[in-house]
């Protein structure tokens, strides 16, 4: 069965500390990973990653994926409080079987 | 560039009720999705159009959950009748191509059904 698990379910920080949150997998015929950030509203697009070792950069957010191991990690550094979160984790298959296949989140909470 | 537009926000309805939800993709998106969100959970696809056709609806429950995109834009998904575990956000993504291209979110419909 194809599944998507993140670590930790929940994370409370205070500003200023690096975060690291984890995703691993198990899907048959992988094409990408996914993280989105979901606030109160609608979750918002990070990074999609396809290669390994290959590290997606976004100011202070930075994710990069392994496809020998099957995992995926988001790094977050100098966090601050907007930076409080659900941080969702989503694999997307090959073409042909579009159904994306999420984790149920990491909850982070980043104190003043 | 305006954002995947739903509505309405919040609805509830009492179970047995009908009840639908609309979204507009982002101009020139081609695909669009439903999703189901639980709280606690990451959102669950309901169905997946490319343009007006679904090309996938194997996830929808058929029995009560219709879903329709007339011209290939704007869609609507309806729930008839609704039951007390439909209560969750109802979110519509749409990208410019299938997956894996990115989805852009809209904001969701709570629905709670009493």
């Amino acid at each position: 069965e194809d599944k998507v698990v993140q670590s930790p379910l929940s994370l409370v920080v205070h500003e200023g500390d690096t975060v690291t949150l984890n995703c691993s997998y198990e899907v048959t015929n992988f094409r990408s990973l996914l993280w989105y950030k979901q606030e109160k509203k609608a979750p918002t697009f990070l990074f999609m990653l396809t290669s390994s070792g290959i590290e997606k950069k976004s100011g202070r957010l930075s994710s990069i994926l392994d496809k020998k191991e099957l995992f995926s990690i988001l790094n977050i550094t100098a966090t601050q409080t907007g930076d409080s979160a659900v941080y969702l984790c989503a694999v997307a298959p090959t073409s042909g079987t579009y159904k994306y296949i999420f984790g149920t989140g990491t909850r982070l909470k980043v104190l003043a | 560039e305006a954002g995947v537009v739903q509505s309405p926000r919040y609805k509830i309805i009492e179970k047995k009720q009908p009840v639908a939800f609309w979204c507009n993709p982002i101009s020139g998106h081609n695909t669009l999705y439903w999703y189901l969100q639980n709280l606690g959970q990451g959102p669950e696809l309901l169905i997946r159009y490319e343009n007006e056709e679904a090309v996938d609806d194997s996830q929808l429950p058929k029995d009560r959950f219709s879903a329709e995109r007339l011209k290939g834009v704007d869609s609507t998904l309806k729930i008839q009748p609704a039951e007390l575990g439909d209560s969750a956000v109802y979110l519509c993504a749409s990208s410019l191509a299938g997956p894996p291209d990115t989805q852009y979110f809209g904001p969701g419909t709570r629905l709670t059904v009493l």
